[in-house]
């Protein structure tokens, strides 16, 4: 079984701090895609990273797969209340079957 | 413009009385997805159609079926609902192009068991 592990688990910061989110993995993932997940919605594609070393930004949100295609970040710059919400990774192995990630809780607090 | 439509949002139903869950999408997608997922928990694939192939996970309980009529259309029954089915149901698509295809998921269906 391959694990994804998220961290933190649970993140609260005031409103226009800074924040990363980790995703870690022993498996090499031929893509990596982050979500959004709001209470009582399904999830919602934010970025699928490829490459090894590739970086995509998303407005305030950076995302970035690590070289060996193992790990990745989310980075937050000037969190807004808007940005609240559960934060999965899922790292596909090429079998078109997704491995989801633990999940971040993230809390912007105005 | 919705993409992946999931009826109803919210269901309930009683212990042991079979429900059956909907899923469309507009997206001429080759594969559908249904997983469950609790409360502060990431979703848990229960089972996918590849076109009309069927693919079950192997600790999906017998308890949940699928069927998939045609290619905009997929369905999840649970037979007998336990109190430990009460779950979100999400259902997902995507084209099946690996390495770096991309799951699209609709907005849920909230089950609650009584």
């Amino acid at each position: 079984t391959q694990l994804l592990e998220q961290s933190p688990q649970f993140l609260s910061i005031q409103e226009g701090e800074n924040l990363t989110v980790y995703c870690n993995s022993s498996s090499v993932f031929s893509s990596l895609q982050w979500y959004r997940q709001e209470p009582g919605e399904g999830p919602v594609l934010l970025v699928t990273v490829v490459t090894g070393g590739e970086v995509k930004k998303l407005k305030r949100l950076t995302f970035q797969f690590g070289d060996a295609r193992k790990d990745s970040s989310l980075h937050i710059t000037a969190a807004q209340p808007g940005d609240t919400g559960l934060y999965l990774c899922a790292g596909e192995i090429g079998n078109e079957k997704l491995t989801f990630g633990t999940g971040t809780r993230l809390t912007i607090i105005p | 413009d919705a993409m992946v439509i999931q009826n109803p949002r919210y269901q309930v139903t009683q212990f042991g009385k079979p429900v059956t869950l909907s899923c469309s999408q507009t997206l001429n997608h080759n594969v559908m997805y249904w997983y469950q997922q609790k409360s502060s928990q990431a979703p848990k694939l229960l089972f996918h159609y590849y076109d009309k192939d069927f693919n079950n996970e192997a600790d999906t309980p017998d308890n949940f079926q699928s069927r998939r009529p045609n290619t905009s259309f997929c369905f999840l029954d649970i037979r007998s609902p336990g109190l430990g089915d009460a779950a979100m149901y999400l259902c997902a698509t995507s084209g099946g192009l690996a390495g770096g295809d991309t799951q699209y998921f609709g907005p849920g269906t909230r089950l609650t068991v009584l």
